[in-house]
């Protein structure tokens, strides 16, 4: 199957700094797509990408698709102690099958 | 609530019990999607309906896994001779037609022991 990597694996970082992360993929993609799981939660949907050099914002988060269409980032600005939990990003091209990344936990130190 | 919903949360079986876990999607979602997600993981796609119709099946998915969609709504997934390796959270997702979204229910966490 297809392989998404994520980096980082994990972050540690003071409330109130901003954070980067990204996910790259072995394949193209169409779609890309940013979830937030908290423990014991199904991931929730924070940002959907569907054209390559697209940039999109979800109140403090933003994402943008990368123009090689194999890769795509998310930032979150001025952080806050709710944002603890994994990002995972995910990739599709038919809406049949959707591939994950390995995700990456994000824990903010108040 | 309109969202994606799972029953039950959790399940604690012995090895070789069957169990079945239930989805119900967002009304008017005509795709539902079964995922196993285990610690430290992204989910891993098992399988895809569209409506009553099962689509695409992972090589995941042994003989001892079915899934149901009968009447194009609800969707049940059954795994029959739970080993211990089928210990996992267990997600349920749906998406509108011809969507390139898609809307996670809560998951069940299923525990072999």
């Amino acid at each position: 199957g297809q392989q998404l990597n994520q980096s980082p694996q994990s972050m540690f970082i003071q409330e109130g700094e901003d954070v980067s992360m990204n996910c790259t993929s072995s394949s193209i993609f169409n779609t890309w797509l940013w979830y937030k799981q908290d423990p014991g939660e199904g991931p929730v949907l924070l940002i959907a990408l569907y054209k390559a050099g697209e940039l999109t914002s979800n109140g403090r988060l933003t994402a943008q698709f990368g123009i090689t269409r194999k890769d795509s980032f998310l930032n979150i600005s001025a952080s806050i102690p709710s944002d603890v939990g994994i990002y995972f990003c995910a990739g599709t091209n038919t809406g049949n099958q959707f591939y994950f990344g390995t995700g990456t936990s994000l824990t903010v130190i108040p | 609530d309109t969202g994606v919903s799972q029953d039950p949360r959790h399940k604690i079986t012995k090895r070789g019990q069957n169990v079945t876990f239930r989805c119900d999607p967002i009304s008017e979602h005509n795709r539902l999607y079964w995922y196993r997600q285990t610690l430290g993981q992204g989910p891993e796609f098992l399988t895809y309906f569209q409506n009553e119709a099962q689509l695409e099946k992972s090589r995941l998915l042994s003989d001892r896994f079915s899934a149901e969609r009968p009447k194009g709504s609800f969707s049940t997934l059954e795994i029959q001779r739970t080993e211990q390796g089928d210990s996992a959270m267990y997600l349920c997702a749906s998406s509108v037609p011809g969507g390139q979204t898609q809307y996670f229910g809560p998951g069940t966490r299923l525990t072999v022991l």
